[in-house]
């Protein structure tokens, strides 16, 4: 059975970084049949996907326009993790934040078709404030 | 990505059936056959219950069930029980990242 735990800090500043990390255990976060996602939610945007990593032919990584040159996702093979770092958070980034494992098909195209998310995290409560 | 519409709101008594509607558009839900279902109860994360507009994961009841036409999809929950209480959000793949629905909140009446 897949499990992600999440860890990362519930307060973050305004103009600075958020950073949350999902530990995977039951699957390898470099499986070529998997990716990697966070999403989030809040009461004003419901549920919102930000970006996924997956290994392939090598590491990729697609995100959402909306948070796209703020984001990175990063895999950790040594420690079979994979991160969130979004930066110059605003208020508007508060909301709780989900680490989910990603079905779906990558095509040479560079397309990649996500079928569905068959395993989340915990979720973690992020609150942008000074 | 545009969120799919869903009824804000859906109630039911025991052992009724309900539906629950997710109306998007033809580059996403009518385009694909990847809607997929989630459970949410209070402060838990999504729970997956159906993919593939109609196939069920391992272990979920088959009380609920999923059909799409045209640019709906919809999900129905036969012999409605206490435990059906809770958020359901549908999800479609759409260029650019999957979508989410508004979500629907069921009441067990």
């Amino acid at each position: 059975q897949v499990q992600l735990q999440q860890s990362g800090p519930g307060l973050v500043k305004p103009s600075q970084t958020l950073s949350l990390t999902c530990a995977i255990s039951g699957d390898s976060v470099s499986n070529k049949t998997t990716a990697w996602s966070w999403i989030r939610q809040s009461p004003s945007r419901g549920l919102q996907w930000l970006g996924r990593t997956y290994y392939r032919d090598k590491w990729h990584n697609d995100y959402d326009v909306s948070v796209k040159s703020r984001i990175s996702i990063k895999p950790d093979t040594s420690k079979n993790q994979f991160s969130l770092q979004l930066n110059s958070v605003t208020p508007e980034d508060s909301a709780v934040y989900y680490c989910a494992r990603d079905l779906g098909d990558y095509y040479a195209s560079g397309i990649y078709i996500v079928y569905y998310f068959d395993f989340w995290g915990q979720g973690s409560l992020v609150t942008v404030s000074s | 990505q545009s969120a799919l519409t869903q009824p804000a709101s859906v109630s039911g008594s025991p052992g009724q059936s309900i539906t629950i509607s997710c109306t998007g558009t033809s580059s996403d839900v009518g385009g694909y056959n990847y809607v997929s279902w989630y459970q949410q109860h209070p402060g838990k994360a999504p729970k997956l219950i159906i993919y593939d507009v109609t196939d069920r994961p391992s272990g979920v009841s088959n009380r609920f069930s999923g059909s799409k036409s045209g640019n709906t999809a919809s999900l129905t929950i036969s012999g409605l029980q206490a435990e059906d209480e809770a958020d359901y959000y549908c999800s479609s793949y759409t260029t650019g990242g999957p979508s989410f629905g508004t979500g629907t909140k069921v009441a067990v009446l």
